[in-house]
């Protein structure tokens, strides 16, 4: 069964900074490209990155202005999303997702989520 | 491109069919998926490719279109049905979602 599950969100203050991870399992993890997407509360999907199964080739949403970094470790079968200059904006849910077709193709399946909460 | 998804609230009564439009700002060709995303869950895949089945979705589920206008059917609508329901394009950069159809059983 594949499955991808989130860690690392919590509390953290404006400004602040978190590593987010997911572990994956149950696929040949180097075979396919990642993705972060988020959800705030109560509102739809927003893209964050991507990274192809090599991590060579890298894409990021334009509204994060640089402060969010995605790589991967694929002896680890890990992916991770560090974001930094945290903002009230980024309180989300932020699910780790496997790409299929290629890099930037459809995404399936989709973690569980890790809650991230900025706040003061 | 933005993906505009409506109506943003269909309210359904069980049997009957629910459809599910969204319109890419410019030609996405068929590089479509829709995802189901129930209370509480992370978002299933339904169809790719506008109109390929993800693998178990049952055949009630049916997409359709290319280039700028997609649909989703949802034939003989079940309780389980309730969700919100996105679609999504991937065929540029920056890859972009719909802001979702919440499907209400009457």
């Amino acid at each position: 069964e594949v499955q991808l599950v989130e860690s690392g969100g919590g509390l953290v203050q404006p400004g602040g900074s978190l590593r987010l991870s997911c572990g994956g399992s149950g696929f040949i993890f180097s075979s396919y490209s990642m993705n972060w997407v988020r959800q705030p509360p109560g509102k739809g999907l927003e893209w964050v990155a991507s990274i192809s199964s090599s991590g060579s080739h890298i894409q990021y949403a334009d509204s994060l202005e640089g402060r969010f970094t995605i790589s991967r470790d694929n002896a680890e079968k890990a992916v991770y999303l560090e974001v930094n200059n945290l903002r009230d904006e980024d309180t989300a849910l932020y699910y780790c997702a496997r790409d299929l077709g290629g890099l930037r193709g459809w995404i399936d399946p989709w973690g569980q989520g890790t809650q991230v909460i900025v706040s003061s | 491109i933005v993906m505009t998804q409506s109506p943003a609230t269909l309210s359904v009564s069980p049997g009957e069919s629910a459809t599910l439009f969204c319109r890419a700002s410019e030609s996405v060709r068929s590089r479509v998926a829709w995802y189901q995303q129930k209370p509480g869950q992370p978002p299933r895949l339904l169809i790719y490719d506008a109109t390929s089945r993800a693998t178990d979705i049952p055949a009630r589920f049916s997409g359709s279109g290319s280039g700028t206008e997609f649909t989703l059917t949802i034939s003989g609508l079940q309780s389980d049905d309730l969700a919100v329901y996105y679609c999504h394009q991937y065929n540029e950069w920056p890859r972009a979602f719909g802001h979702g159809t919440k499907v209400e059983i009457k």
